[in-house]
């Protein structure tokens, strides 16, 4: 089974506070994803990425950054921490190929006070 | 730019009833997905639709895609309790890995 884990369930900070997300496939996939959602918004794409250091934009990507150094790993930042940032993080790592599909991580629902 | 939409965005339904959540896009998805979201809980995959008129169908859920239509519909038959959750569905734009989701239909099946 795919697994996808993240560093933390739950995560409360104070604005300006740098935070770091992390996730981690066990898989070999080469895609991973991260998202946030927020009630009657869906999921929305932050950023991508498709090769160990190569990363895309997503729709929302201001106030965010990536680093992916390990094809295993792909971690987010919020360099300065704001409370319009509070939300839930979800990960998603998936293969390339016709019938790919995502798997999603247990989520970080991050507290910004 | 895709645009992915979903209703309706709550249901309420009796067990042993059948009701259709329906998934719009507004341009050309090369795929389109739906996925499962219990509460507290991640997504969980339940189907990939590739091709004009594929129908997938596991236990009671089934669904399909009309992509001249630009539309995709998850059907649930003889509902169960169980099957209270959120679902998503999702489009891939065309050559792109951007993948864009409704805002999902909260399900609740009544006893």
């Amino acid at each position: 089974d795919v697994k996808v884990t993240q560093s933390s369930r739950y995560l409360v900070k104070r604005t300006g506070e740098k935070v770091f997300l992390e996730c981690v496939q066990d898989m070999d996939h080469e895609n991973m994803f991260w998202y946030r959602q927020d009630p009657g918004l869906g999921l929305r794409l932050i950023y991508f990425s498709y090769d160990v250091k190569m990363k895309e934009k997503g729709d929302i990507p201001e106030g965010y950054s990536v680093s992916r150094e390990k094809k295993e790993r792909f971690s987010l930042i919020l360099e300065s921490a704001s409370t319009n940032q509070t939300s839930m993080y979800l990960c998603a790592s998936s293969t390339t190929g016709r019938a790919e599909t995502q798997y999603f991580g247990p989520g970080t629902r991050l507290t910004v006070l | 730019e895709l645009k992915v939409e979903q209703n309706p965005l709550f249901l309420s339904m009796q067990e042993g009833k059948n009701y259709t959540i329906y998934c719009n896009y507004s341009t050309t998805s090369d795929r389109l997905y739906w996925y499962r979201q219990d509460p507290g809980k991640s997504l969980e995959s339940l189907f990939v639709l590739l091709s004009n008129g594929a129908v997938k169908q596991e236990g009671r859920l089934m669904a399909s895609l009309d992509t001249k239509a630009r539309l995709s519909t998850l059907h649930i038959t003889a509902a169960v309790h169980d099957l209270s959750a959120t679902y998503f569905c999702a489009g891939r734009t065309s050559g792109t890995y951007k993948y864009i989701f409704g805002t999902g239909t909260r399900l609740k099946v009544l006893a």
